[in-house]
């Protein structure tokens, strides 16, 4: 069965450094998502990906947060100066424009800042 | 926007006992709604969805949930649990407007803890 696959599975980085969390969404999707949960809180939304560009991007998602469909199979997540409070796990998604919003999950990497 | 509500952080329950998962949500437009269970280390894992229709849903591993429109509810249930169903469970809500692009709008979670 097809899966999202995210790598790595930690991360662990110094405040102040940029970070790229990479996914691999099912082959045949076309809408891409990440999300991230701090720990012990929400899965929150933080942006949405279809045609080459974002869709839609929550109020988190600000300017130290891009993301990019490099090729035909990877979706990236850049946080270009991490802060202490981006530790979390963040979390890939994708799912085909018929699925009416059913979102594949993929394991999740897990970003600790220091 | 949308708000989706968990009361219950943890749910303890016996094995083979029934147990019902609280979700409330609140939305100015018709939504989508879903429930994801996430086991130890692994990613969210789709349990099942309500899009339309029958408000009485069904889903994997013997779990179902009923949209309730009148009181914004999509409680899940399971009449027997397993050892194995311990696991946080996250309901998420979805509204019709933006097609594929939406984010989903999570609770909180709640972990459902199983005692032999």
């Amino acid at each position: 069965e097809p899966e999202v696959t995210q790598t790595p599975s930690h991360q662990v980085t110094q405040m102040g450094q940029e970070v790229i969390l990479r996914c691999v969404p099912i082959s045949n999707h076309l809408y891409f998502y990440w999300y991230r949960q701090i720990l012990g809180q929400k899965v929150e939304f933080l942006v949405s990906f279809y045609n080459n560009e974002i869709s839609e991007k929550s109020e988190i998602f600000d300017d130290q947060f891009s993301v990019e469909r490099p090729d035909g199979s990877n979706f990236t997540l850049k946080i270009r100066s991490t802060k202490l409070e981006d530790s979390a796990m963040y979390f890939c998604a994708s799912t085909d424009e018929d699925l009416y919003n059913e979102q594949f999950f993929g394991p999740g990497t897990r970003l600790t800042v220091l | 926007a949308q708000s989706v509500t968990q009361l219950d952080s943890q749910v303890p329950v016996f094995e083979e006992a029934p147990v019902e998962l609280r979700c409330n949500y609140s939305s100015s437009v018709s939504v989508y709604l879903f429930w994801y269970v996430q086991y130890p280390n692994q990613g969210l894992q789709l349990l099942l969805k309500y899009l339309s229709g029958s408000t009485l849903v069904k889903g994997i591993n013997g779990f179902e949930a009923e949209f309730n429109k009148s009181q914004t509810s999509f409680h899940l249930r399971k009449p027997s649990v397993h050892i194995s169903d311990t696991a946080e469970y996250f309901c998420a809500v979805s509204d019709h407007s933006g097609g594929g692009a939406d984010g989903l709008t999570f609770g909180k979670g709640t972990h459902l803890i199983i005692q032999p």
